[in-house]
């Protein structure tokens, strides 16, 4: 089983600045990753698939990056409905399917 | 429009029963893969289980033997029957079509989510 790491736990940003986070997998899983946006009480939605291609309706400030065991979720200038917990997800090996634990992105 | 409704959810005594369903609408179910996802108070998300497009299936370690998902093609309807529910099964039950990628499948609509409890 593939274990996703997400770094840091928590991120600190003020409205305006860039968010970097960070995604591991403990092996190779190629392009296919996806990262998912969760607000409390709310189900996950999904940002970017294969590695790089945002998803339907997403806005263009959201933009991932990586291959391989290395992956970025970067959000240019954060707007105040971006706060929230980002997921990346594995899809190379499966199943089981895996999901990192998860970044909390918070308002500093 | 898209979209996945979960119904089914409620509190459930340990070693109980208990069936969820996913209405889909605007899609069909039987020529996608669809998943289902928990997520247990205050963590992440878990894959659970998946039924392919030509009817087979998996499921995570966790809940081999315990679980089983299904769909029937008539009501476009998902189910996942839970057996011998445990207290760690407690979480948010999300079911999720699959969607195809560059090379394999990722989880592109979600529904809302319902929630189980096994507690005495």
């Amino acid at each position: 089983e593939i274990v996703m790491t997400q770094s840091p736990a928590t991120l600190s940003v003020s409205p305006g600045e860039r968010a970097t986070l960070s995604c591991r997998a403990s092996q190779s899983v190629s392009s296919n990753l996806a990262w998912y946006q969760q607000k409390p009480g709310q189900a996950p939605r999904l940002l970017i698939y294969d590695a790089s291609t945002r998803a339907t309706g997403i806005p263009a400030r959201f933009s991932g990056s990586g291959s391989g065991t290395e992956f970025t979720l970067t959000i240019s200038s954060l707007q105040s409905e971006d706060f929230a917990v980002y997921y990346c997800q594995q899809y190379n090996n499966w199943p089981p399917y895996t999901f990192g634990q998860g970044t909390k992105l918070e308002i500093k | 429009e898209v979209q996945l409704v979960e119904t089914g959810g409620g509190l459930i005594q340990p070693g109980g029963s208990l069936r969820l369903s996913c209405a889909a609408s605007g899609f069909t179910v039987s020529r996608n893969y669809m998943s289902w996802v928990r997520q247990a108070p205050g963590k992440g998300l878990e894959w659970v289980s998946i039924i392919y497009s030509d009817g087979s299936t998996d499921y995570a370690d966790s809940v081999k033997g315990r679980f089983t998902i299904s769909r029937d093609n008539s009501k476009n309807t998902l189910y996942l029957q839970m057996n011998s529910l445990r207290a760690e099964d407690t979480a948010v039950y999300y079911c999720a079509r699959d969607a195809l990628g560059g090379n394999y499948y990722y989880m592109d609509v979600w529904g809302k989510g319902t929630t189980v409890t096994v507690s005495s």
